[in-house]
Parts: structure tokens; sequence; C-alpha cells
């Protein structure tokens, strides 16, 4: 079946560092999402990626999606201790019924 | 308009009983997942549900089952119990089966004594 990778599992940065967690599927996707889950909060949805080579910018983060839909990355420039949770990606293969897969996140440390 | 609310938030059970939990989906959104997250092994995905019919189901025993109202309320049910199904089971909604953002609950976090 579809499995979802995510490196890497965690990353501690001083505060004001860079900050990046890759995603790989074993299959092409037809979207990539992405979600912040704070401590002891639930996921809450980041952003959509659909297009091949898709790159989107939310203030502080950049999203990229790989040529082949296969891969994708969300980088934080600057890092500050709001930035702190696990990041996931998550994607569903091209096609109908077919369920959504998440990665197994990146649990991101900012230390002031 | 409210979120995705579940109940109850927190549960205590004994091995070999079952449990029920509930999830009521944002206004509007027709589609619900459950998934189950334990700090090792990530979100792992339950059920998928659409206008009361079952899309999807991911790699659980049969003793893990669900359903959804035709309101698109959702329930999960888990029947006998074991030790290693204490987790935290999240239910996310979206608007329909596609593409679409997953809004999640709060959880409901179950223990297995």
């Amino acid at each position: 079946g579809q499995q979802v990778m995510q490196i890497p599992q965690y990353q501690h940065v001083q505060e004001g560092e860079d900050f990046t967690t890759y995603c790989n599927s074993s299959t092409t996707l037809s979207n990539i999402q992405w979600y912040k889950q704070r401590p002891g909060g639930h996921p809450v949805f980041l952003i959509q990626l659909v297009k091949s080579g898709e790159v989107k910018k939310q203030k502080r983060l950049t999203f990229q999606f790989g040529e082949a839909k296969k891969n994708s990355s969300l980088h934080i420039t600057a890092t500050q201790t709001t930035d702190v949770g696990t990041y996931f990606c998550a994607g569903r293969p091209p096609g109908s019924a077919r369920q959504l897969t998440f990665g197994s996140g990146t649990q991101l440390t900012v230390l002031p | 308009k409210a979120g995705v609310t579940q109940t109850p938030r927190y549960l205590i059970k004994t091995r070999g009983q079952q449990v029920t939990l509930s999830c009521s989906p944002i206004s509007g959104h027709r589609s619900v997942s459950w998934y189950q997250q334990t700090p090792g092994q990530g979100l792992q995905f339950l059920f998928e549900y659409f206008s009361e019919t079952q899309r999807n189901k991911g790699n659980f025993p049969g003793r893990f089952s669900g359903r959804q109202f035709s309101n698109s309320r959702s329930e999960m049910n888990v029947s006998t119990l074991e030790l290693g199904d204490s987790a935290l089971y999240l239910c996310a909604s979206s608007l329909d089966a596609g593409n679409q953002p997953q809004h999640f609950g709060d959880g409901t976090r179950l223990s297995i004594l």
C-alpha cells in the first residue's frame, strides 16, 4: 500500500535558525497537504499543493511539491518559539475513493 | 461556525470491554475520517465515511468498526479492548470526499487498564 515517509523525526533548532522537513511518498500523489499539531492539540491544516513543482509561501513558511509529485518539503525561515509542534504531510494517490495517508511527522523544538 | 466535536474527551476502560466514540462534524461537512494517534505510530488511518458509506478502511482488525448517520455524525466502536488500543482517537471532517482540507476535533483519549 501507499507509504508516506517524513524526515527528520525530531529537530531541535535555536530560535532564529531555519528548519526543513521532507516528505516522500512511495506512489505519485494527486496533492499534498501539510498540517501542524501543537503540543496537546490537534492537527491543523496549513496548506494544500496540487501542481507539479508548485511552491507556496505563508509568511516565513515555504512549501514545495516535487516535479514528480512524490515528494514535498516545508521550510521555515528564522524559526520562532511559536513554531514549536509536529508537522505532518499527508497525501492521496490519484483516483477517487483513495485514502489520505499521513506521514510520521517531524517534531520541531525551538530553543529560545 | 462550530468546529468538530468529539465525545467523550477522556475514557478509561478495561481489557475486554467495548467502547463507542462519537464525532459531530462541522455543519455542512459530509465526509468524516477517523485516525488513531500514538506516540510511536503517528496518525494511523482507521476509516473514511461519506454520505453514510464507508469509502476507505485502514489496516485495523475487525474489532474496529464505524458508521455515519444521515446527519453526517459518525461513531466508531472498538470491541474486546486490548492494552494496545490505548491512544488518542481523532475525528476529522471535510466538505466532501475529494481533496479537501481535514478539520480535526480535539480527540478522545482512550486508556485501557
